[in-house]
């Protein structure tokens, strides 16, 4: 079956750390994002790459890194430097449609706690 | 910053009874979705109407445009208690075709 697989699906870090989020579509996709959603809150956009080895800022880049090796693989980075790390991390990806809709698939999201 | 914005926050009906949700948007776009949410999951894609459409339907959805108000509303029909979920607008912002902005989602609980 096609689809996005996000892992893990929860995980603590102390104050100070790295983590790392990955995230791999096995759908041919060319574009993927990452968005942050708190609770009872929408969703905001991280990071997002059209191509391989290129990626653009979303709204609240800051205290996260990207990197697009792979057409599959999207991993996220969230540093020390993010103040409020503790959030629902959701990773999509899209192949534009023929009328330029830009429909999303979503993986089933990443509960990243902060101790 | 966010697009949409959805209104009411938090919807609670009975079953059988229709589920009316709404989002007003800021600037002009090229299309409007819907996604649902279940809680603790993924979105998944509902609907999508395009800015030359008005109306939409898809089984028991129902999605209207107003390009004018700038504001879509999402109709359920009959609804179920497998209703229960999260549902978002999002729009593309009439430019960018990769960025979706997500608005911040109507709360729906269907009792039995």
């Amino acid at each position: 079956d096609g689809g996005i697989t996000q892992s893990p699906k929860y995980l603590f870090r102390k104050e100070g750390q790295n983590v790392t989020l990955s995230c791999e579509q096995n759908l041919n996709h060319d574009a993927m994002y990452w968005y942050r959603q708190d609770p009872g809150q929408g969703l905001r956009l991280i990071y997002y790459s059209q191509i391989v080895n290129d990626f653009q800022k979303g709204d609240i880049a800051e205290g996260y890194s990207v990197s697009r090796e792979k057409k599959e693989s999207f991993p996220l980075t969230v540093t020390s430097a993010q103040k409020n790390p503790t959030a629902f991390y959701l990773c999509a990806s899209t192949r534009r449609g023929l009328s330029g809709a830009n429909v999303l698939t979503f993986g089933a999201g990443s509960r990243l706690t902060v101790l | 910053s966010q697009q949409g914005e959805e209104d009411p926050q938090a919807l609670s009906i009975q079953e059988g009874e229709n589920a009316t949700m709404n989002c007003s948007y800021k600037t002009s776009i090229n299309n409007l979705q819907w996604y649902r949410q279940n809680s603790g999951r993924g979105l998944v894609h509902l609907i999508l109407i395009r800015s030359n459409e008005r109306e939409k339907h898809s089984g028991r959805l129902r999605v209207t445009l107003d390009t004018s108000k700038k504001s879509s509303s999402l109709l359920i029909t009959a609804s179920r208690a497998a209703d229960t979920a999260s549902y978002f607008c999002a729009t593309d912002g009439g430019g960018d075709f990769q960025k979706l902005v997500f608005g911040t989602g109507t709360r729906l609980l269907v009792s039995p």
